[in-house]
């Protein structure tokens, strides 16, 4: 594809619920990233998905968080019994060859969650 | 701790006027150091990055930032600052810690007035 693409764009849930958020990373991109930013707040590292290795998941807040890349690819967030403090604008990034901090993020638009 | 800090909360110049947007940083070794920019409803784009050699890097959309080791400062410049700029700007760090950590500032929203 062109670019990162996330879906959906905007989600809003009851308190309790799981969530699951999706990133299409660039086609051939092999490093992938997860990272979250609260209102008036710079990104917050959440983790980083680099070909076949174990992800680090040094970022996740709680234990409610966990995240999936299937096939080298496709990523999944999921935030299981959601949480008010958990509304955020959740993005994606990638990067071609995951020397991450050297090479270029893409980011994708972001899922904007909103936890009520 | 490794830390990333962008003093300005939010900075409002007129159209044509000069730019600079303050980031510094802590850390022990010289970090890899990126500017990002988000404008509205879009995704981080970015800016320019500097990983080592010349120290004054250049970007896209005329932006350039210098890296001065001794005052652990990148700041970002433009000399001309245009109603399109405005957005929020990004300062980041990466650090080589033989793993992938990249820390992010808090950002600074830029407000150009006519």
């Amino acid at each position: 594809g062109a670019g990162v693409s996330q879906s959906p764009s905007n989600k809003v849930t009851e308190k309790g619920k799981d969530v699951e958020l999706r990133c299409d990373p660039i086609s051939g991109h092999t490093a992938l990233y997860w990272y979250r930013q609260s209102l008036g707040q710079g990104l917050e590292f959440l983790i980083y998905f680099q070909g076949n290795s174990a992800p680090d998941k040094s970022g996740l807040p709680s234990d409610r968080f966990s995240a999936e890349r299937t096939g080298g690819s496709v990523s999944t967030l999921t935030i299981q019994r959601t949480q008010q403090e958990d509304s955020a604008v959740y993005l994606c990034a990638s990067s071609l060859v995951g020397r991450g901090n050297q090479e270029t993020q893409y980011f994708g638009p972001g899922t904007r969650l909103l936890v009520l | 701790a490794q830390s990333v800090t962008q003093p300005d909360i939010h900075i409002t110049v007129s159209e044509g006027a000069s730019l600079e947007l303050r980031c510094n940083y802590s850390y022990g070794a010289t970090p890899y150091l990126f500017w990002y920019v988000q404008s509205p409803g879009q995704g981080l784009q970015l800016l320019l990055k500097y990983f080592s050699g010349d120290t004054l890097v250049q970007g896209i959309k005329g932006f350039e930032a210098e890296f001065k080791r001794s005052q652990s400062s990148f700041n970002l410049r433009k000399p001309s600052v245009h109603w399109s700029d405005a957005a929020e700007y990004f300062c980041a760090v990466g650090l080589n810690t033989g793993g992938f950590k990249t820390i992010f500032g808090a950002g600074t929203r830029l407000f150009v007035k006519a």
